[in-house]
């Protein structure tokens, strides 16, 4: 089974801080995405990556940041914290070729205070 | 633009009776079709795809998804309700026309099994 690992379930952090959150798959899975999910709105993707070092942006970039050193992580980082980034943060991953479904994490809850 | 719509917010039904959680979009092309169910304070899991073939897909715990290529629509089903089925349900589908094949997803929908 592809496990999708996500290394805080929840976090508080001050408005201003840098925020790291990262995500670790173990199958070997070239895609990887950060997304964002808040009531009413679904999931919104945030970056993707689909090889190492390689980033692209989603649908919701601004105020984020992504790192991919290694193929089986992919960091999420927030410059300067903010209020309005306290949200549910989902990690996941797809090999290429035509499996199209993507494997989740369980989630990092950030609060920003 | 491409895109997902489920139209409820939530369903309800009552614990053995039938469920269907509503799906359509909107893409050029063939779509490829998808269904999550996400328990609380957990990740998104992979239900069932549709990709070509049959128009009734079955997957995990029961549930099967009916893809309706001249109404757009991936209707999610299941013809016993249990009460372990109450969760948030996402419909996706992969974004076409570009070479990232991104996933598309819908606004949820929070299903309730009355017992």
């Amino acid at each position: 089974d592809v496990k999708v690992t996500q290394s805080s379930r929840y976090l508080v952090k001050r408005t201003g801080e840098k925020v790291f959150l990262e995500c670790v798959q173990d199958m070997d899975h070239e895609n990887m995405f950060w997304y964002r999910q808040d009531p009413g709105l679904g999931l919104r993707l945030i970056y993707f990556s689909y090889d190492v070092k390689m980033k692209e942006k989603g649908d919701i970039p601004e105020g984020y940041s992504v790192s991919r050193e290694k193929k089986e992580r992919f960091s999420l980082i927030l410059e300067s914290a903010s209020t309005n980034q306290t949200s549910m943060y989902l990690c996941a991953s797809r090999a290429s070729g035509r499996s199209y479904e993507q494997y989740f994490g369980p989630g990092t809850r950030l609060t920003v205070t | 633009a491409q895109s997902v719509a489920q139209p409820e917010d939530q369903v309800n039904v009552a614990e053995g009776n039938p469920l269907t959680v509503k799906c359509t979009y909107s893409v050029s092309g063939n779509p490829y079709l998808f269904w999550y169910v996400q328990y609380p304070n957990r990740g998104l899991q992979f239900l069932l795809k549709y990709i070509t073939g049959d128009n009734l897909v079955k997957g995990s715990y029961g549930f099967e998804a009916e893809f309706n290529k001249s109404q757009t629509s991936f209707h999610l089903k299941k013809p016993s309700a249990l009460v372990s089925d109450s969760a948030l349900y996402f419909c996706a589908v992969r974004e076409t026309g570009g070479a990232t094949n991104k996933l598309i997803f819908g606004t949820g929908t929070l299903l309730a099994v009355q017992p």
